[in-house]
């Protein structure tokens, strides 16, 4: 069975520009969450989608934003990128909200914004 | 969620058990204690989970303490793949919420 699957591996960007990641979840997996890890940090919480509606955000601004599709693949976008949002994105999906038995997580999109 | 608190770095033994810990003291009754790790330049991996029972599964055994305000990951054959950085994380089983709030965790060498 594929894992969690993100695209792009890698990324660069110049300031201001706008980037869309994409992450396929395991199948039937309904629930995607998005984190942020800057290098040295733990993964901060973006943003967690369940059944396509949004079901959780993290402290992050407006320049962040989510979706999730019909067949529960998620895209997260990232308008006016700053040097700050250079960081790991990593998808996580779980079979419900809850996620008791764990998230399974991507390997990531690194991105670099110049 | 209630915050954890782990040591920064910790060594091991190849072939030793690797006994990792973590402090909860606030833990409240529905959060359950959740251990992830991170490879280097890989997604965090899912572990083990517990809320008051010890539990075993093939990677690892969890202890919790009677009184929940402390837990000891212990993988009991440390590997060279066991370097990485591992994460306790408390997450309340109830809440509209299930994010995942992640420390610094505890970097574990293991060594040859």
């Amino acid at each position: 069975d594929a894992g969690v699957t993100q695209s792009p591996t890698h990324l660069i960007k110049t300031r201001g520009q706008q980037v869309t990641l994409r992450c396929s979840p395991i199948s039937g997996h309904k629930s995607v969450s998005w984190y942020q890890q800057v290098l040295g940090q733990g993964p901060q919480f973006i943003f967690q989608y369940y059944e396509k509606e949004e079901r959780g955000r993290g402290n992050f601004p407006d320049r962040f934003s989510a979706r999730q599709f019909p067949n529960y693949s998620s895209e997260l976008n990232v308008n006016a990128l700053l040097l700050g949002d250079s960081a790991l994105y990593l998808c996580a999906s779980s079979l419900n909200r809850e996620a008791l038995y764990g998230y399974t997580f991507g390997s990531g999109t690194r991105l670099t914004v110049v | 969620d209630a915050k954890t608190t782990q040591p920064t770095s910790m060594d091991c033994a190849e072939g030793r058990a690797a006994n990792l810990p973590c402090n909860h003291s606030t833990i409240s009754g529905n959060e359950y204690v959740y251990w992830y790790r991170q490879i280097h330049s890989q997604g965090p991996q899912y572990i083990i989970h517990g809320l008051k029972n010890n539990e075993t599964n093939e990677m690892a055994s969890l202890i919790i303490t009677e009184d929940r305000k402390s837990s000891t990951l212990i993988l009991p054959h440390a590997t060279l793949r066991d370097t990485a950085v591992y994460y306790c994380i408390v997450l309340n089983s109830g809440g509209s919420n299930y994010k995942l709030t992640f420390g610094k965790g505890t970097l574990l060498t293991v060594n040859p």
